[in-house]
């Protein structure tokens, strides 16, 4: 079974950079067909798609953070990053990082971490 | 950008259907999953492909998706499906994902 989980500060100042590592267990971050994403969840609100990688190294992002937001993997330690640049509090937010896979003719997010809480102030 | 709407909530009796609507523009064209998140903890995939259900999902969850409106209908609601519902396609023009803004459904 495989499983999903964040780490990394709970708490950044604002203008530096949010990093959080999302761990993957019970599978490998190689095995292909899988996109592994982060999306957020400000205070309240609805769900925010940030961004994938694909193991092989492709990526997309999100229009609205694209300037800010780097996603990384490493096969290594079966794990793979979000790096968001100049945070500001509108990063405050539950981080959660996903597998995307082809349960049907379309990918969807069929494994989730149990997310982190990241707190942008000063 | 592809822009999905939701109603922000929906309120229903016990025992009686919920339905949760999601419009996008020719949101037809694209299938379309649904997420259930309760309080304090991650999203559920709960139908994917406008109408399929993951492994233990129960009947009681079903979906469609016609036109401009994609819809979520759960059956003889009970208190334990009190949760936010959220729509999700994929913006293959970008290669985006999108989700709705959510869904509280409220079980009186």
């Amino acid at each position: 079974q495989v499983q999903l989980q964040e780490s990394g500060p709970g708490l950044v100042k604002p203008s530096q950079t949010l990093s959080l590592t999302c761990t993957v267990s019970g599978g490998s971050i190689s095995s292909g067909g899988y996109y592994w994403s982060w999306i957020r969840q400000p205070p309240g609100k609805g769900l925010e798609w940030i961004g994938y990688m694909y193991f092989s190294g492709s990526s997309n992002y999100s229009p609205s953070l694209r300037s800010r937001v780097i996603i990384s993997i490493d096969t290594s330690k079966n794990q793979f990053s979000l790096k968001l640049d100049s945070v500001t509090a509108a990063d405050t937010a539950v981080y959660y990082c996903a597998r995307e896979s082809a349960v049907g003719a379309v990918n969807a997010f069929d494994i989730w971490g149990q997310g982190t809480v990241v707190i942008v102030s000063s | 950008s592809y822009v999905l709407t939701q109603a922000p909530s929906v309120s229903v009796a016990p025992g009686q259907t919920a339905t949760i609507t999601c419009g996008g523009n020719n949101i037809g064209s694209k299938r379309v999953h649904w997420y259930q998140q309760k309080p304090g903890q991650a999203p559920v995939l709960v139908v994917y492909d406008d109408f399929d259900r993951p492994s233990g999902i129960p009947e009681r969850f079903s979906g469609s998706n016609s036109g401009d409106t994609a819809t979520l209908t759960i059956s003889s609601v009970d208190t334990g499906d009190e949760a936010d519902y959220y729509c999700q396609v994929w913006d293959s023009s970008r290669d985006h994902r999108v989700f709705g803004g959510g869904t509280k459904l409220t079980v009186l």
